[in-house]
Formats: C-alpha cells, sequence, structure tokens
C-alpha cells in the first residue's frame, strides 16, 4: 500500500516566523505531486502542481521544491500571517491516475 | 469560488437508505474526481470520470457507484448506508484529467448517516 507521510502533524507559529513542512513518498512511484491549501469549512485550494526532480515553485510567501530521487518535497511559508492558518495537504499521483493524499500539516498562525 | 458545484450542501438520511450526490464542473472541465473525508481519515479517492467514461478507481465500496452524464455533470450513489458513510464528500474538476492537471474543488456536500 502506498503512503504519503506528512510532518509535522501540527505547527504553531508566531506572525513574522517562517516555517517548512516535509511531504515523503515512495519515489518509486512518482508522477506527480500537488500542494493543497485547505481552510477550515471551506474546500481543497489547488497551489503547486510539480513534475520533475528538482523543481522550484513560488507564489507570493509560498514556495516548494521536490525531490523525486529521494522522495520528499518541502514547503515552505515565508513571513506567516494570521490568515496563512489551514491545513496543508499534498497529494501523489502515481501515474494510474490515482491521487493518495497525506493526512496533511495543520498551521496555526498567532498574531 | 472554484466554479465547481455540488448539492446538496448536507444531507441527513438513516441507515439503509440511499442517497445521491450531484457534481456540476467547472465549465470547460471534462473530468470529475470524487472524494471522501471522514473524521478519522484524510481524503480518500473514490473514482475519476474524464468526458463520461471511468478513468480510475480508487478506495470506493462495492456499495458506492458514480456516472458522468453527457453534459458533463457527475452522480455519485450510496446504497445500503451505514453508520460509516457519514462524512464530507468532494467533488473535483480538472481539464483533462490528466496527473499533472491542477484539480478544482467543490464545497462538499456533508453525509449525516443515523
Amino acid at each position: 500500500i502506498l503512503n504519503v507521510e506528512q510532518s509535522p502533524q501540527s505547527l504553531h507559529v508566531q506572525e513574522g516566523d517562517s516555517t517548512n513542512f516535509t511531504c515523503s513518498f515512495p519515489s518509486s512511484n512518482f508522477y506527480a505531486l500537488h500542494w493543497y491549501r485547505w481552510e477550515t469549512a471551506k474546500s481543497p485550494e489547488a497551489l503547486f502542481v510539480m513534475t520533475l526532480n528538482g523543481d522550484e515553485k513560488k507564489k507570493g510567501r509560498i514556495s516548494a521544491t521536490l525531490n523525486t530521487k529521494e522522495g520528499y518535497s518541502y514547503l515552505y511559508i515565508k513571513g506567516s500571517q494570521p490568515e496563512d492558518s489551514a491545513t496543508y495537504l499534498c497529494a501523489l499521483n502515481t501515474g494510474g491516475f490515482k491521487t493518495i493524499f497525506g493526512a496533511g500539516t495543520r498551521l496555526f498562525v498567532k498574531a | 469560488d472554484s466554479g465547481v458545484t455540488q448539492t446538496p450542501k448536507h444531507l441527513i438520511t438513516a441507515t439503509g437508505q440511499r442517497v445521491t450526490l450531484r457534481c456540476s464542473p467547472r465549465s470547460g472541465d471534462l473530468s470529475v474526481y470524487w472524494y471522501q473525508q471522514s473524521l478519522d481519515q484524510g481524503l480518500q479517492f473514490l473514482i475519476q470520470y474524464y468526458n463520461g467514461e471511468e478513468r480510475a478507481k480508487g478506495n470506493i465500496l462495492e456499495r458506492f457507484s458514480a456516472q458522468q452524464f453527457p453534459d458533463l455533470h457527475s452522480e455519485l450513489n450510496l446504497s445500503s448506508l451505514e453508520l460509516g458513510d457519514s462524512a464530507l464528500y468532494f467533488c473535483a474538476s480538472s481539464g483533462r484529467g490528466e496527473s499533472t492537471d491542477t484539480q478544482y474543488f467543490g464545497p462538499g456536500t456533508r453525509l449525516t448517516v443515523l
């Protein structure tokens, strides 16, 4: 059974702190990796799709890197703001069109 | 607003019953995905359709079925409902249904089985 692991499970930071979290996956089953941001009482919103080893993507203060050889991706948030509080999900596509989601990292940013 | 609509927003029913959840994809999107999120679990992929045809199947129970119609809307049918089927059901859509497509999620249907 393929497993996508995210760590930490939750994270509490102060406004202005920079933070990062990890998504780990079996490197032999990689086709694409997606990052989503999921605010409470809303639906998941796509942040990045990453396909190539060494990929780096950026959207405002949020960026992500990908290492397909060792099977991990990092999501970074620079200068966290309270509105960044959400669950950040990564999802692995294995090429067979199936999507496997990690359990998410729950970020709390205190003002 | 992602452009994906789901109805109903909430559904309360009893064990043993059957319900239908409906999803309309974003304009122009050909692929629809269904996901389940239970209290104690993360998002679980159920099934994907592309232009009316089933493309991929995930952890979908035999009591559940889905279809995508010619107008591209999709329905998820849940039958012989059990307490454990209580969950938030999301539909998402994407343009081509490829693994690298961005998926746009609807607001979800919250199902409560009593």
